[in-house]
């Protein structure tokens, strides 16, 4: 069973352009992270956003995290034909080692 | 090595065929995961290893499908007597701890004929 909600389900965007993906989940958590999957490639981690943190950045990436809505967002900044993947929120439950994941929002950037 | 490695990359097998499928994770990650991916989903959870310890297998479909970790590095998910609906990517991954990224092999794409 799945317990993160990404949403849109797809997006497609000019490249230079902002893009937003959201996540929502059902459950009280430790952490949640954002993973990012090229077609037919295995998952990279992207990152991880503690259950006390509101916000983090990694390079062009910022995760919000809002615990009292039980919702993420990852922002790329400055889109790239390069940032075309699937990208998909895992959340990691309190006291549990299993990730729970969504089924993902494929990203597509125009050039 | 660098990453994880999974082995094959690809695996055709004919139904009712054994399959064994190979993750060679970080050196040093204590935590080891299975995962089946199906097309357009994410990924859902098959086991979890703890070194060599499998501390959680509830995610295994049947009881066709069997993980071992001996020595507590490389990994094998043996599924026997394969049928159609094992047909999915089969991901594996290592932590240094729970709580942090997980590091993915490439997976092997297994389909049953």
């Amino acid at each position: 069973s799945q317990q993160g909600e990404e949403d849109p389900q797809a997006l497609s965007i000019q490249e230079g352009e902002n893009a937003t993906m959201n996540c929502s989940y059902k459950t009280s958590i430790n952490n949640l992270q954002w993973y990012r999957q090229n077609s037919g490639r295995g998952l990279v981690h992207l990152i991880l956003i503690r259950s006390n943190e509101r916000e983090k950045h990694s390079g062009r990436l910022r995760v919000t995290l809002d615990t009292s809505k039980k919702s993420s967002s990852l922002l790329i900044t400055a889109s790239r034909a390069a940032d075309t993947a699937s990208y998909f929120c895992a959340t990691g439950l309190d006291s549990n080692y299993q990730l729970i994941w969504g089924a993902g929002t494929k990203l597509i950037i125009k050039p | 090595g660098a990453g994880v490695s999974q082995s094959p990359r690809y695996k055709v097998a004919k139904r009712g065929q054994d399959v064994a499928l190979r993750c060679d994770p970080i050196s040093g990650h204590v935590s080891l995961f299975w995962y089946q991916q199906a097309l357009g989903q994410g990924p859902e959870f098959l086991t979890y290893f703890q070194n060599e310890a499998q501390l959680d297998k509830s995610g295994l479909p049947s009881d066709r499908f069997f993980a071992e970790r001996p020595e507590g590095s490389v990994s094998t998910l043996k599924i026997q007597r394969t049928q159609q609906e094992d047909s999915a990517v089969y991901l594996c991954a290592s932590s240094l701890q729970i709580d942090y990224g997980y590091t993915f092999g490439s997976g092997t794409r297994l389909t049953v004929v």
